[in-house]
C-alpha cells in the first residue's frame, strides 16, 4: 500500500535561518505531489506541485521554494525564513485518481 | 477552479444523521466532486467522490441532484469522533491542483 512521510512532526526555527521540510511517498511511482500550507483555523494554500522530477509549479510568490530531487522526494525550502512563513505544512500526493492523500503535517513556528 | 461555498460550522448530537451541502454553481463538465475531513493537526482524509447522482461507501453518502450544482455529504449515525472540519472540493484530473476554502466545522455533543 502507498504510505507518505513527512517530517519533522514540529519545527521551532529564528527568523532568518534556513528550512528543509521533507516529504516521500512509498508503494507508488511517479506521484504528483504537492505542498500545502494552512493558517491556524482556515482552509490549505497550495503553494507547489510537481508532475515529475525536476518539475516544478508554484503557486504563490514567497518566501519559499520546492524542489524534486527523486521521483517520490519533495523538498520545502527557504534561506531566510519570515514570521509569515509559520504554519501548519502539508505534503500531498496522487496518481491519476481524482484524490489526494495528505502526509501528517509540520507545525513550522518561526521565532 | 470551482468556487465553493459551505456553512461554515455546523452542531450536532451523537447518533444523529448530518447533512452538509455545499455549493459550487460554476461547476465544469469535468469536474467531480470531493470531500476531505480533516482533525486539528492532521492532514486532510478522504472521505468520498463522486460526478452525480448517489455515491455510498462505509463512512458516507454524497448526494449531487442532476445539475450538479450543490452536492450534500450525508454522514449517518454521528459520534463524538466525527467532530472534525469538512472540506468539499470540485476538481480535474489534477487531485492535488486544488484550493481548499474554509471547510464546515462539525461539532457533534454528547
Amino acid at each position: 500500500s502507498q504510505t507518505i512521510h513527512q517530517w519533522p512532526a514540529t519545527l521551532v526555527q529564528p527568523v532568518g535561518s534556513p528550512l528543509s521540510l521533507e516529504c516521500t511517498v512509498e508503494g507508488t511511482s511517479n506521484p504528483n505531489l504537492y505542498w500545502y500550507r494552512q493558517a491556524a483555523g482556515r482552509g490549505l494554500q497550495l503553494l507547489f506541485y510537481s508532475v515529475g522530477i525536476g518539475q516544478i509549479s508554484s503557486e504563490v510568490p514567497q518566501n519559499l521554494s520546492a524542489s524534486r530531487p527523486q521521483d517520490r522526494q519533495f523538498i520545502l525550502s527557504s534561506k531566510k525564513l519570515l514570521l509569515s512563513d509559520s504554519g501548519f505544512y502539508l505534503c500531498a500526493w496522487s496518481v491519476a485518481l481524482r484524490k489526494a492523500f495528505f502526509g501528517q503535517g509540520t507545525r513550522l513556528t518561526v521565532v | 477552479l470551482a468556487k465553493t461555498t459551505q456553512p461554515i460550522s455546523m452542531d450536532s448530537y451523537e447518533g444523529q444523521e448530518v447533512n452538509i451541502t455545499c455549493s459550487h454553481n460554476n461547476i465544469a463538465t469535468n469536474d467531480y466532486i470531493t470531500w476531505y475531513q480533516q482533525f486539528p493537526s492532521q492532514g486532510p482524509r478522504f472521505i468520498i467522490q463522486g460526478y452525480k447522482t448517489k455515491v455510498t461507501n462505509e463512512v458516507a453518502s454524497l448526494f449531487i441532484p442532476a445539475d450538479r450544482k450543490s452536492s450534500t455529504l450525508s454522514l449517518p449515525r454521528v459520534s463524538l469522533s466525527d467532530t472534525a472540519v469538512y472540506y468539499c472540493l470540485v476538481l480535474k484530473t489534477n487531485a492535488g491542483k486544488s484550493t481548499f476554502g474554509d471547510g464546515t466545522t462539525l461539532t457533534v455533543k454528547p
